[in-house]
Formats: C-alpha cells, sequence, structure tokens
C-alpha cells in the first residue's frame, strides 16, 4: 500500500523564521515520485518540486529547500527565512509509474504571523 | 500558456439532482485527473485520463463518472447528489501522465442543499 503522512496539522511562525515541513512516505515500489504542492487561501494548487526515486540530491530554489531521504523514507520542505506570503497549506504526494494517480498527505497548514 | 480552467466555479444544487463540471487541460497536456477536496477527508482522487481511456478511478460510487474528449478536454458528472458531495473538486493535468507534475485548476465549489 502507498501512503504518505504529514504529521503536522498546523505550524504557526514568525516572519524570517525557519519552518521544515515533514513528509514520510510508504510505497514498496523502487521507482517512485514525490511531489510538494502549495494551496494559498485563493485554493489553487500551486506545483513546487519534483522528485524521482533515483534522485536523492538535495534541492534548494530560493528560500525553499527540499531534503530527500530514503533512508527514512522522507522528503521534507524547508522555508528559509519565512514570509507572510507563504501562509498556506503544504501538500506532499507520491506516484509511482502505472498507478496513474498521487496519494497526497493531509497538508500541513503554515500560518506566517507578521 | 493558458492554465487549467474549470467551469463552473461555483455550483448550487440540490439533493438528487445531477451535475456536470468541467475541465480544460493545458494545451498539449493529455492527462487529466480529478480529485475530491473536503475538510474531513482531504484529497481524495476520483479518476484519471489518458487519450480518452480512463487509467484509473478511485473509490467512489458508480455515481461518479467522467470522460475526456479528443481535444483532451475533460467532464465529471455526480448523479444522484448527496450532501456528503459538497466538496471542491479539482482537476489537473499534466503531459504525460501522473508521474510529471500535475497542473492545477482553480476548482469548482459544489455545494449541495
Amino acid at each position: 500500500a502507498q501512503k504518505v503522512t504529514q504529521a503536522q496539522t498546523e505550524i504557526s511562525v514568525v516572519e524570517k523564521e525557519d519552518v521544515t515541513l515533514d513528509c514520510v512516505y510508504e510505497t514498496r515500489d523502487t521507482t517512485y515520485y514525490l511531489f510538494w504542492y502549495k494551496q494559498p487561501p485563493s485554493g489553487e494548487l500551486v506545483f513546487l518540486i519534483r522528485r524521482n526515486s533515483f534522485d536523492e540530491q538535495n534541492e534548494i530554489s530560493g528560500r525553499y529547500s527540499w531534503n530527500f531521504q530514503k533512508s527514512t523514507s522522507s522528503f521534507n520542505f524547508t522555508i528559509t527565512a519565512s514570509q507572510v506570503v507563504d501562509s498556506a497549506v503544504y501538500f506532499c504526494a507520491l506516484t509511482t509509474s502505472g498507478t496513474y494517480k498521487y496519494i497526497f498527505g493531509t497538508g500541513t497548514r503554515l500560518k506566517v504571523l507578521a | 500558456k493558458a492554465g487549467v480552467t474549470q467551469t463552473p466555479r461555483y455550483l448550487i444544487k440540490t439533493r438528487g439532482q445531477q451535475v456536470t463540471l468541467s475541465c480544460s487541460p493545458i494545451s498539449g497536456h493529455r492527462s487529466v485527473s480529478w480529485y475530491q477536496q473536503t475538510p474531513g477527508q482531504g484529497l481524495q482522487f476520483l479518476f484519471e485520463y489518458f487519450s480518452e481511456t480512463q487509467r484509473n478511478k478511485g473509490n467512489f460510487p458508480g455515481r461518479f463518472s467522467g470522460r475526456q474528449f479528443s481535444n483532451s478536454r475533460s467532464e465529471m458528472n455526480v448523479s444522484t447528489l448527496e450532501l456528503g458531495d459538497s466538496a471542491l473538486y479539482l482537476c489537473a493535468s499534466s503531459v504525460g501522465g501522473t508521474t510529471y507534475e500535475q497542473y492545477f485548476g482553480p476548482g469548482t465549489r459544489l455545494t449541495v442543499t
């Protein structure tokens, strides 16, 4: 069975703080793909990153960084120097070849306070 | 390039009625997926279409159905609406399938009274 767990339901931070959103996944497939999406209050999910299971290299994009560790089945997302505009619900998702669907985590609501 | 569009954006229906939601994917995208989002259940997969073929279906009753047209546009239909069908219905498209990133539309907010 495939599963994505985002144990943090809601996180509140003060602007400029760093924050890490956790994502733990389960799959028996050796080839899989992980994603992060942002859902701002407007409601539309915005794609942030895609990572395949063969690429464990961490990635940094501006204030965003992702840490993929197969040994712990985790794909964590860090926002550095958070801003109010980062306030949103963040979803982690998993898919494997041939399943033709995403398995989403329950999301983490991030509130960045000014 | 235009994003994924969904119509209508908001809909109010009565129990027992049926509803059809429409989704136009990004130009060139052949895969369209549908999801139901509710506060209690999160994002639940409904179905995925690629080149007019349904390749996967989620655990929803047969009242939920969909189709995809030759131009990749997709519709989903819910018959005999129930109060529990009230949700945000999201459509997503991708260039080749779900191993690629999906791009989501703004959703259709369905309220069943």
